[in-house]
């Protein structure tokens, strides 16, 4: 089954800064990343995804890349603010089969005004 | 539009006993999924339905999980007997199409003593 590998597992920064989360797939029938924010106490919401047709996408202060050759995607940050401060999950579906989704362990974002 | 709502939001309960929890998606979407999330984890998926047909169910417990999802709208999980180890978060989504955007619930916050 696919294995996605998600780091780091914590990334502090400062207010203004960028940040940048990696993600590493397994599968190369995966053909759908989503990135996920949940704030503490809250439920999974969707901020941004990419598939596997297009190599970056860009929302805003939020974008995300995808090399299908390495099998890795990455989400990008700009100009962070306290409130970006959150879990950021990253994940790949398998076109595989029955399109089940498997998530990364989570990157907690912390952004220090 | 109403998002995705699951009861009840916390469960207190002691090993041994049952327990089950209710999810109701978004109007429309056929695809339904429940999720087991353990803190400072991603999800992970236990089962996924389109419609009322069971499509993955291979990382469910059967031994003590069991599900349904009758009429392909309202699903409920229960767990029977519950153990020590199943605290957890019971995340419940919903999506129009099996390879798109999740959209989650707030999750029932399941402690077992």
């Amino acid at each position: 089954g696919e294995n996605v590998e998600q780091h780091p597992s914590t990334l502090s920064v400062q207010e203004g800064d960028s940040a940048v989360i990696k993600c590493t797939y397994s599968d190369s029938a995966s053909n759908y990343f989503p990135w996920y924010k949940q704030e503490l106490g809250k439920r999974p919401q969707l901020i941004i995804d990419i598939r596997s047709n297009v190599g970056e996408k860009k929302d805003q202060r939020i974008a995300v890349t995808l090399n299908k050759t390495a099998k890795h995607f990455s989400l990008h940050i700009t100009e962070t603010q306290p409130e970006d401060s959150a879990v950021y999950f990253c994940a790949a579906t398998s076109s595989r089969g029955s399109y089940i989704p498997t998530f990364g362990r989570g990157t907690s974002l912390i952004v220090h005004p | 539009e109403a998002g995705v709502v699951q009861s009840p939001r916390y469960k207190i309960i002691e090993k041994k006993q049952p327990v089950a929890f209710w999810c109701n998606p978004i109007s429309g979407h056929n695809t339904l999924y429940w999720y087991l999330q353990n803190l400072g984890q991603g999800p992970e998926l236990l089962i996924r339905y389109e419609n009322e047909e069971a499509v993955d169910d291979s990382q469910l417990p059967k031994d003590r999980f069991s599900a349904e999802r009758l009429k392909g709208v309202d699903s409920t999980l229960k767990i029977q007997p519950a153990e020590l180890g199943d605290s957890a978060v019971y995340l419940c989504a919903s999506s129009p199409s099996g390879d798109g955007e999740q959209f989650f619930g707030p999750g029932t916050r399941l402690t077992v003593l």
